[in-house]
């Protein structure tokens, strides 16, 4: 069975510095990815998938993520943090086997950010 | 593009009353809804998948009796939670896949709808 770890349960990182989240997934095949983000009270805005080609992604928001097949990893990064990037994350995974296209979620990272 | 609507965004209701969300996609047809609930600092836990004119398909230990999904169109899903108690006060979020799209397709979900069971 597929499973999505997000390991970070919260991160505080200060307005302008880097930020990375961290998403590994267990898969037997290649799975498709995806990193949502969520503000309080509201639903799930897509940042970014990965299906297949390049495991460099780019996102909306200054966001990217890079697939890592040998350490079924798909982290999420911003070279410079707003204000506005406070929400919670989350990363989820999608199986090709699946053919409603269900997704896995991870529990979420929440991303506080300080002045 | 691919926006979809919930309707209402909050509900408060006694215990023991139906109460009926509604999810449409605004911009596409959707083949496949789906239903989320989301407790307090909690991730997404998957519900039921709703097909157009078929059954939703539910989540073990997903009361199929307790939450009535219908998919009546192509743009439109909802969920009645019926005779709701206090514990079924949630956040509920439903997405939608495209029409056409491949498996794995994106889903675009919605704004959630905070039901309030007093």
């Amino acid at each position: 069975a597929q499973s999505v770890t997000q390991p970070d349960i919260h991160i505080t990182v200060s307005e302008g510095a880097s930020l990375e989240l961290r998403c590994n997934y267990s898969y037997g095949a290649t799975p498709y990815l995806f990193w949502y983000v969520q503000s309080p009270g509201q639903g799930l805005q897509l940042l970014l998938k990965y299906f297949s080609g390049d495991t460099l992604v780019q996102g909306i928001k200054g966001f990217e993520a890079e697939f890592k097949r040998s350490q079924s990893s798909f982290n999420l990064r911003k070279p410079s943090v707003h204000w506005s990037d406070a929400a919670e994350y989350f990363c989820a995974v999608g199986t090709t086997t699946d053919s409603w296209g269900k997704l896995q979620f991870g529990a979420g990272t929440q991303v506080v950010v300080t002045p | 593009g691919a926006v979809v609507s919930q309707h209402p965004s909050w509900v408060i209701c006694k215990s023991g009353t139906s109460v009926k969300i509604e999810c449409r996609s605004l911009d596409f047809q959707a083949t496949t809804m789906f239903w989320y609930r989301q407790f307090p600092k909690q991730s997404l836990m998957l519900m039921a998948t709703s097909n157009e004119g078929s059954k939703a398909t539910y989540e073990q230990g997903v009361e199929k009796d307790k939450f009535l999904i219908n998919h009546a169109s192509l743009t439109l899903s909802t969920l009645t939670v019926t005779s709701a108690h206090p514990e079924d006060s949630s956040f509920y979020i439903c997405s939608a896949r495209a029409r056409g799209r491949v498996v794995g397709e994106t889903q675009y979900f919605g704004p959630g709808t905070r039901l309030l069971v007093l």
